[in-house]
């Protein structure tokens, strides 16, 4: 079957660093999408991956080996702002999204 | 980005009705997908509405329940047919533009259904 999994619920300090694990089995794969969803609101695009590596883009860098079915998101300086959930989504060979049940980051100052 | 703006943002429903909701997205969108999201929980793929064409559902989602249209490129809506405390939950329009296997998702902001 096809499975995503990220932690439940992670905490980190403002302006500190934090890291979201993903790792995913899936029939195919196209590629890797990470989205922002605040409390009440619509998720937001965050970043794409297809291919090995980091992919950096402000303070927020995404990473993929897709050898070990694995990702991460990396947030940096964080900001109370960035108190959110963040799903991450692996892109099937039928380029059907399949989606984590999100990761909801606590920020404490 | 592209723009989806859905209606109604919010409803209390009662058990047993239907309620439809519309979606309208812009010009730069070419796929448009209806999504579930209840509490605490991920994102759950309805269906894909297909222009001009019956909606292509998921496993779990039948017609009868879930009616889709989407008689143009920019429109569709969803109904919750003959609704229970069930179907209580988030419902989430999307859309991808061009470039197919790359192409991120917008989503609208969505419809907080609650069914008393």
């Amino acid at each position: 079957g096809q499975n995503i999994d990220q932690p439940t619920e992670m905490t980190a300090t403002e302006g500190a660093i934090v890291q979201i694990n993903c790792t995913y089995q899936t029939s195919g794969f196209n590629g890797l999408f990470w989205y922002q969803q605040h409390a009440g609101e619509a998720p937001t695009f965050l970043s794409y991956n297809v291919l090995d590596g980091l992919e950096e883009k402000g303070r927020f860098s995404s990473f993929l080996s897709r050898s070990k079915g694995y990702s991460y998101l990396l947030l940096k300086e964080l900001q109370m702002k960035d108190s959110a959930s963040y799903l991450c989504a692996a892109l099937d060979s039928n380029y059907q999204l399949i989606w984590g049940a999100g990761t909801k980051l606590i920020i404490k100052p | 980005s592209a723009v989806i703006s859905q209606k109604p943002s919010r409803d209390i429903c009662q058990r047993g009705t239907s309620l439809t909701i519309q979606c309208q997205v812009d010009s730069q969108v070419t796929m448009m997908f209806w999504y579930r999201q209840q509490p605490g929980q991920s994102l759950t793929l309805i269906a894909t509405a297909n222009q001009g064409s019956e909606a292509t559902y998921e496993s779990g989602f039948v017609i009868d329940k879930f009616p889709i249209s989407r008689p143009n490129l920019t429109f569709s809506t969803l109904t919750v047919s003959n609704m229970s405390p069930e179907d209580s939950s988030i419902y989430l329009c999307s859309g991808r533009t061009p470039g197919y296997d790359t192409g991120e998702l917008f989503f609208g902001e969505g419809s907080r259904l609650t069914v008393l």
